[in-house]
């Protein structure tokens, strides 16, 4: 079984600045993945950023970087320069060999201009 | 590239009768799709993998005669929810990756209202 939790229901963030949400994860598998998605209002889940857990370099996509913990199975999200299209749900995820993904209930992220 | 359409976007209907939402991957042949429901302000919840050319596996608590799968070829998915009532009303979303990938790719959401 697979557990994500995002502790942070809702976050904010000045545009231009730096903010880092938080997600930890628990799996029996040894092999895994995950995953930060972003759905902005219009719902369309949108592919943030991947890590494969037996990477241990931290995974980056231009202003999106992770901190990827394994012995705490800590997976965070930092966005940096912080944009106003940045606003939306992000949803943590991790998933296995069977391919299945797990959700964390999601942080509401706010960008203020 | 990784596009994935779904179609209808919404759908309102009578309580009783089936509505089909369909799930195609556009750029990429699709082995596995899964299928998510999403009530609002909650995360998305595994109803079910479909796989090409086999039946449909679905998570516990999903009633496999309710929501009917098939999985037909490598770029499409079909969601039959059959007599639907108010409480199957929902935001539907499909996923598909492409073999020997881990990254599932979104399509974008299908509004179902059941009245």
């Amino acid at each position: 079984a697979q557990t994500v939790t995002q502790s942070q229901p809702e976050m904010s963030v000045q545009e231009a600045e730096t903010v880092t949400l938080s997600c930890t994860y628990d799996t029996s598998e040894s092999d895994y993945y995950l995953f930060w998605y972003k759905q902005p209002p219009s719902r369309q889940m949108i592919l943030v950023i991947r890590q494969e857990a037996y990477k241990q370099q931290n995974a980056t996509e231009n202003r999106f970087s992770v901190n990827f913990q394994k012995a705490a199975k800590s997976f965070s999200l930092k966005i940096s320069d912080s944009q106003l299209g940045d606003a939306a749900m992000y949803f943590c995820a991790v998933g296995g060999s069977n391919y299945k993904l797990t959700f964390g209930k999601g942080t509401l992220l706010t960008v203020n201009p | 590239g990784a596009v994935v359409s779904q179609h209808p976007s919404r759908v309102i209907c009578k309580s009783g009768t089936s509505v089909k939402i369909e799930c195609r991957s556009l750029d990429f042949q699709a082995t596995t799709m899964f299928w998510y429901r999403q009530f609002p302000k909650q995360s998305l919840m595994l109803m079910a993998t479909s796989n090409e050319g086999s039946k449909a596996t679905y998570e516990q608590g999903v009633e496999k005669d309710k929501f009917l799968i098939n999985h037909a070829s490598l770029t499409l998915s079909t969601l039959t929810v059959t007599s639907a009532h108010p409480e199957d009303s929902s935001f539907y979303i499909c996923s598909a990756k492409s073999p020997g990938q881990e990254t599932q790719y979104f399509g974008p959401g299908t509004r179902l209202l059941v009245l």
